[in-house]
């Protein structure tokens, strides 16, 4: 059975840091990307950022790019996203997906959802 | 950046009846769109990608088509446990934008 586990969620306060984790089972995880979804309290579901499987690419949005690293450790199963310059429209729940493998057009058609990590970003 | 968007934005419908969504993309996406539902409380679960494949286990309620700039979404006969929102995402570059979602209820 996929199954992916988010954590490393809280609270931080402005311009501050947290690093989320994926940990993965169930699949092999090298052959997947991971892509993390967020969601705004109330709010719909914003793509935040991709990382491949084999050669490993990744991919950001605009909205966190130069903010937020994806990373991947294969020992481990984990894909980690860390974020820094937390900023106030960053608080929401964070979702780890596994996207598709192979072709790029795979990666973002998210089959298996975490139950998320929520992180609120306030003073 | 491609923009999708989603309509409407929200309805009601009666068990049994014929629910239609649609969401529009520009320029065009090919068939590069997903579409994902969230009942409330709930994780979001892929229904559809390449525009019109439905995923392993859905009910074939459900189905999906378009190509290029509008895409539909259609609940063949609603069912109560199709109470959700329902939101495409286009995947032919990043970034993979999600639309607005449509909240469905009965």
């Amino acid at each position: 059975e996929v199954q992916l586990l988010e954590s490393g969620g809280g609270l931080v306060q402005p311009w501050g840091s947290l690093r989320l984790s994926c940990a993965a089972s169930g699949f092999t995880f090298n052959n997947y990307a991971i892509n993390w979804v967020r969601q705004a309290p109330g709010k719909g579901l914003e793509w935040v950022s991709v990382i491949s499987g084999g050669y490993v690419k990744t991919y950001y949005a605009d909205s966190v790019k130069g903010r937020f690293i994806i990373s991947r450790d294969t020992s481990k199963n984990t894909v980690y996203l860390q974020m820094d310059s937390l900023r106030d429209e960053d608080t929401a729940v964070y979702y780890c997906t596994r996207g598709g493998s192979g072709t790029y057009y795979n990666w973002p058609i998210s089959d298996h959802w975490g139950q998320g990590t929520l992180v609120t970003v306030s003073s | 950046d491609v923009q999708m968007t989603q309509s409407p934005s929200s309805l009601s419908a009666s068990i049994g009846d014929r629910v239609t969504i649609t969401c529009r993309a520009s320029p065009g996406i090919n068939t590069f769109l997903a579409w994902y539902q969230q009942k409330p409380g709930q994780v979001p679960k892929l229904l559809i990608y390449g525009a019109s494949t439905l995923q392993s286990g859905v009910p074939s309620r459900f189905s999906a088509s378009g190509s290029g700039t509008e895409f539909t979404l259609t609940i063949g006969s609603l069912q109560p446990e199709d109470v959700a929102t329902y939101y495409c995402q286009k995947y032919d570059s990043v970034p993979w934008a999600f639309g607005r979602g449509t909240t469905v209820e009965i």
